[in-house]
């Protein structure tokens, strides 16, 4: 399908696992994002990629890891669940942000880790 | 950190009216933006306007700025039950390449 895609829809996860969460964009844009929605806090930003291999951290990087082999994917890996991390993330990608491109946003992951 | 502030933080209006929604920014900016999200949902772009336009209309949509002030404003005519959603402002961040999100106005609109 066309767009942006995220997986899964919604995972539950226990307290020091380690998850992952998938996003993939079928128009080759350059740049993608990973935000996360808290209540009180709208959307704060994880990380970014410029372009494949080329990462970089955002507001709330902590706890996150990263990677872009290929222009499409943009995986989000919790390395070890903290309740903190309970959230929904968008992945969001974007042709050429630095101009004041609008971005598109996945349909997000709703995480809850116990 | 977030740069806009939406205001109101909920607005309720019946099918017909206009709602507006106000976003603050702190820093200057180049362009601002206004997306939509309906619950459950990603969000959705609605309208871009650059730091030297005023006011810019998009169908029902009507977005100004004013930079000097720091500040720009989202009009919905004729609202409908279906624009019942959350609207967030965002600025591009220090990076140049995300954007900073308030926290959003929550829209009801009731037939």
């Amino acid at each position: 399908d066309a767009g942006i895609t995220q997986s899964p829809r919604y995972k539950i996860t226990e307290t020091g696992r380690q998850v992952t969460l998938m996003c993939h964009q079928t128009w080759s844009h350059s740049y993608m994002f990973w935000y996360r929605q808290d209540l009180g806090h709208g959307l704060r930003l994880i990380y970014y990629s410029a372009a494949a291999d080329i990462t970089d951290k955002g507001e709330v990087p902590d706890g996150y890891v990263v990677s872009r082999s290929k222009t499409e994917n943009f995986p989000l890996t919790l390395e070890s669940a903290t309740r903190s991390q309970t959230s929904v993330y968008f992945c969001a990608s974007s042709e050429s942000p630095g101009t004041g491109i609008e971005q598109y946003f996945g349909p997000g992951t709703r995480l809850t880790v116990t | 950190s977030q740069q806009g502030e939406e205001d109101p933080q909920a607005l309720s209006i019946q099918e017909g009216e206009n709602a507006t929604m106000n976003c603050s920014y702190k820093t200057s900016i180049n362009n601002l933006q206004w997306y939509r999200q309906n619950s459950g949902r990603g969000l959705v772009h609605l309208i871009l306007i650059r730091s030297n336009e005023r006011e810019k209309h998009s169908g029902r949509l009507r977005v100004t700025l004013d930079t000097s002030k720091k500040s720009s404003s989202l009009l919905i005519t004729a609202s409908r039950a279906a624009d019942t959603a959350s609207y967030f402002c965002a600025t591009d961040d220090r990076s140049g390449y995300a954007l900073n999100f308030g926290k959003g106005t929550s829209l009801l609109v009731t037939p």
